[in-house]
Formats: C-alpha cells, structure tokens, sequence
C-alpha cells in the first residue's frame, strides 16, 4: 500500500499570512493527488485534482504543485473561513489512502 | 445542484449486519463511479469502497474485503454498502462520495451517516 505522510500535523497563522501544507507519498504517484478541506461537523470538499488542478468554485489562494513523492498544498492570505482541517489523497493506486491531516487554526 | 444523502446508520452490535443507503440527487447518477468513505471520530480519512458506473467492477481495502459489499440501482440513483460481520473498528461516520468523470478524485461528499458497532 502507497503511504501519506502528512506535515504538519497542526499549523496555526495569522490572517493574510501564507500557509503551506506538505504531503509526502511512499512511492511516485505521478500526480494522482487531492486536497480536501474539511471544516467542523462538515464533510470533506475537494480542493485540488490531479496535484495541481483547482475544482470548480475553490478560491484561486488555494494552489497545489508537486510531483513524484513530494507534493504540497499552499493558501495565499489566509482567511479566517479557512479555518479546517486538509488532507490529501492519492488515487494513482488501489488501495487509495489519505494523509493523516492539518489542522489549521488562527493565531 | 448535486445532492447525496446518506441513511441507514446507528447503533449495532459486533458481529452484526447493517445496510447503508445513499440517495443521489442533481446529476446522472449512471456516468458516475461512486464510494464509501468512513471517519472514525476524531480520526482521519479511509477509503472504503468503490463501484464502476455500471456496478460491474468493485474494489475495497483489505481491512473491510469480504464483509463489505457496495452496490448500486442506477434506476433508483441511490447507493448502497452492506456491512457484516462488524467489528469496533468499524465506528465511524460513513460519507457518500461521487468520483468525478475525468479524475478520480472525490469531487462530491453527502452529509455523512453515523454508524456505532457495540455492545
């Protein structure tokens, strides 16, 4: 099975601040990664496909890049309804497995 | 505006059966791969289950292979896990997800559905 290694576990920062999210996967994934933010009491919502690609709706300060084993999720002047928690995803193979998470929080 | 909607959770002893269900709403449920996707509480993400569109092809972790069934009725557009032989492990809020056509992501979530396995 394809490990996720998520990092941070948490993160806090301020409003307007840059975050940036790190996933790291066991093998090479070629790209076959999401990002999910999932708020308090809510279900997941999907912010970024195939590593790099926005979903429909998703603000243009959430960006995704990487490549390989090494991916990362970055939010541009952070705002407070972007308080949640992420993880990514990989869906280049079965079984798919997720990251353990981020929780952000506002300082 | 798509819609899914889960049921059928609650409280069930180890060892025992239960039926989810997910009500599909606001697309054609039939071009769609659809999942499980469950949460322990205060725990992250596991993929449960996979159905291809026609209900064909199924896939599944090894730590639910065998006692878990997903299905579907595309006439219906509604969705389906089958869970037996359930262990404490299993206490979790189970998500409805669609899987979007040009990418494997999940591109929609339901609601989520409560289910507690114990005694």
């Amino acid at each position: 099975d394809i490990q996720m290694t998520q990092s941070p576990a948490s993160l806090s920062a301020s409003l307007g601040e840059t975050v940036t999210i790190e996933c790291r996967a066991s093998e090479d994934i070629y790209n076959g990664l999401a990002w999910y933010q999932q708020k308090p009491g809510k279900s997941p919502q999907l912010l970024i496909y195939n590593a790099n690609s926005l979903h429909t709706g998703v603000p243009s300060r959430f960006s995704g890049s990487g490549s390989g084993t090494q991916y990362s999720l970055k939010i541009n002047s952070l705002q407070s309804e972007d308080v949640a928690s992420y993880f990514c995803q990989q869906y280049y193979d079965y079984p798919w497995t997720f990251g353990g998470g981020t929780k952000l929080e506002l300082k | 505006e798509v819609q899914l909607v889960e049921s059928g959770g609650g409280l069930v002893q180890p060892g025992r059966s239960l039926k989810l269900s997910c009500a599909a709403s606001g697309f054609t449920f039939s071009n769609y791969y659809m999942a499980w996707v469950r949460q322990a509480p205060k725990k992250g993400l596991e993929w449960v289950a996979t159905i291809s569109t026609s209900g064909s092809r199924t896939y599944y972790p090894d730590s639910v292979k065998g006692r878990f069934t997903i299905s579907r009725d595309n006439a219906k557009s509604s969705l389906y896990l089958q869970m037996n032989s359930l262990k404490s492990e299993d206490t979790a809020t189970y998500y409805c997800a669609r899987l979007g056509i040009t990418i494997a992501a999940f591109d929609y979530w339901g609601q989520g559905v409560m289910v507690t396995v114990s005694s």
